[in-house]
């Protein structure tokens, strides 16, 4: 079964500086992974997916992540941090069995200093 | 396209009362299910259906009863309120088939037991 670690609780950056948000993942196969943004008092939206095709996955709002098998690790980055960037990131696994019973761990919380 | 639609979005129980959370979707996703999402411990599983007619338990179950009567809705109903169940709570919706299908999150539902 897949699993992931999000290696940091609390990650606080600058107003235009690169955001990075790290996740680590553990699977005896290829997986399916997912970042997803909680905005405050909102639900979870999807940010990028990665899903066996491209390594480097663009996703929404400048956001991209790349898939790296040699350190099996799925980190979350942008360029340049914006106050709207302020939320809780969580990377998840996809389902495996062929359905998705998916569990989501605590997220990385970004703050972001004007 | 509403996409994962929950109701309400605020409630005050007292209790010993009982309600039902209402969610429904017209995606026709197969898997639906409910999360809650208390500070410092992520979304946590609480029931999770595959189909109509078919529903399982999750990773925190007891209080919570579940039915599955169409593809369209899955409401979570509280037997008898208790302040543990205080908790924000989340609908989510997927296809089955593949494990890099992406899971859809309804607004939420901010539930306060008195």
């Amino acid at each position: 079964a897949q699993s992931v670690t999000q290696l940091d609780s609390h990650v606080s950056v600058s107003e235009g500086t690169p955001v990075l948000l790290r996740c680590n993942y553990s699977s005896s196969y290829s997986p399916s992974l997912f970042w997803y943004v909680q905005h405050p008092n909102k639900g979870l939206q999807l940010l990028l997916k990665y899903t066996s095709a491209a390594t480097l996955v663009k996703g929404i709002n400048g956001f991209e992540a790349e898939f790296k098998k040699s350190e099996t690790s799925f980190h979350l980055t942008k360029p340049s941090a914006h106050m709207s960037d302020a939320a809780e990131y969580f990377c998840v696994p996809g389902g495996s069995g062929g359905y998705q019973k998916v569990t989501f761990g605590t997220g990385t919380k970004l703050q972001v200093i004007p | 396209n509403a996409g994962v639609t929950q109701t309400p979005k605020f409630q005050v129980l007292k209790t010993g009362q009982s309600m039902t959370l209402q969610c429904a979707q017209d995606m026709n996703h197969e898997y639906m299910s409910w999360y809650r999402q208390d500070p410092g411990m992520g979304l946590r599983l609480i029931h999770y259906s595959v189909g109509a007619g078919i529903t399982d338990q999750g990773e925190v179950p007891n209080g919570y009863n579940v039915s599955r009567s169409t593809t369209e809705d899955f409401p979570l109903r509280l037997l008898s309120a208790a302040p543990s169940q205080t908790s924000v709570y989340f609908c989510a919706s997927s296809l089955l088939g593949t494990s890099g299908n992406t899971i859809y999150f309804g607004e939420g539902s901010w539930l306060t037991v008195v």
